[in-house]
């Protein structure tokens, strides 16, 4: 089974603090993907990641950065949260076949800023 | 730019009846059409997916049907039962996996 881990399931930060919310995938895919989820709004792209060391900014990507390092790991940085960055974060990965294949989630990142 | 319409944006059914959601969509060239539900609390799950060469491909209670002339395809579930109550989405983006707002879906025993 596929396998998409997020590093911390809670975080709790102050503002202006930098965050790094870690996701790993295990099926070697090449599409990485960093939501963010709130109430009545769905499921926001804020970046995507076609290989390692590639990134494109999705719908929301301001106040957002993203590293690919490696093939299996996708981290998404919040450069200086802020009170409005206080959100649900899931991380995705599929298979690199343009316009299918199954997008695998995580399990998610409750961020909460103070 | 692609963009897709999600229909209804809430619904609420007794136990037992029919639902249909609804995805329009404006890119020709699209050839994959999947669903996804999110249940309260966890992490969005594909339940069924479509090509554009097939009209409809069904899974127990659950079936989606494209319709490419229109440019929409549609989620039915029969049958519905209280664990169908979940959020529902269609990406609007199939290359960038984007999505809309979803579906909230109510079973009502």
């Amino acid at each position: 089974d596929v396998k998409v881990t997020q590093s911390s399931r809670y975080l709790v930060k102050r503002t202006g603090e930098k965050v790094f919310l870690e996701c790993v995938q295990d099926m070697d895919h090449e599409n990485m993907f960093w939501y963010r989820q709130d109430p009545g709004l769905g499921l926001r792209l804020i970046y995507f990641s076609y290989d390692v060391k590639m990134k494109e900014k999705g719908d929301i990507p301001e106040g957002y950065s993203v590293s690919r390092e490696k093939k299996e790991r996708f981290s998404l940085i919040l450069e200086s949260a802020s009170t409005n960055q206080t959100s649900m974060y899931l991380c995705a990965s599929k298979v690199a076949i343009q316009g299918t294949g199954e997008l695998f989630f995580g399990e998610g990142s409750r961020l909460t800023v103070l | 730019g692609e963009n897709v319409e999600q229909h209804p944006s809430t619904l609420s059914v007794q136990e037992g009846d029919s639902a249909v959601i609804k995805c329009t969509y404006s890119d020709s060239a699209s050839n994959y059409f999947p669903w996804y539900k999110q249940e309260l609390g966890k992490r969005p799950q594909l339940i069924i997916d479509i090509r554009s060469n097939v009209g409809e491909k069904k899974d127990q209670r659950i079936a989606v049907t494209l319709n490419k002339t229109a440019k929409h395809f549609s989620l039915h579930i029969t049958e519905t039962q209280p664990e169908d109550s979940a959020v529902y989405f269609c990406p609007y983006n199939n290359n960038d996996m984007r999505f809309g707002a979803g579906t909230r879906l109510t079973v009502k025993p």
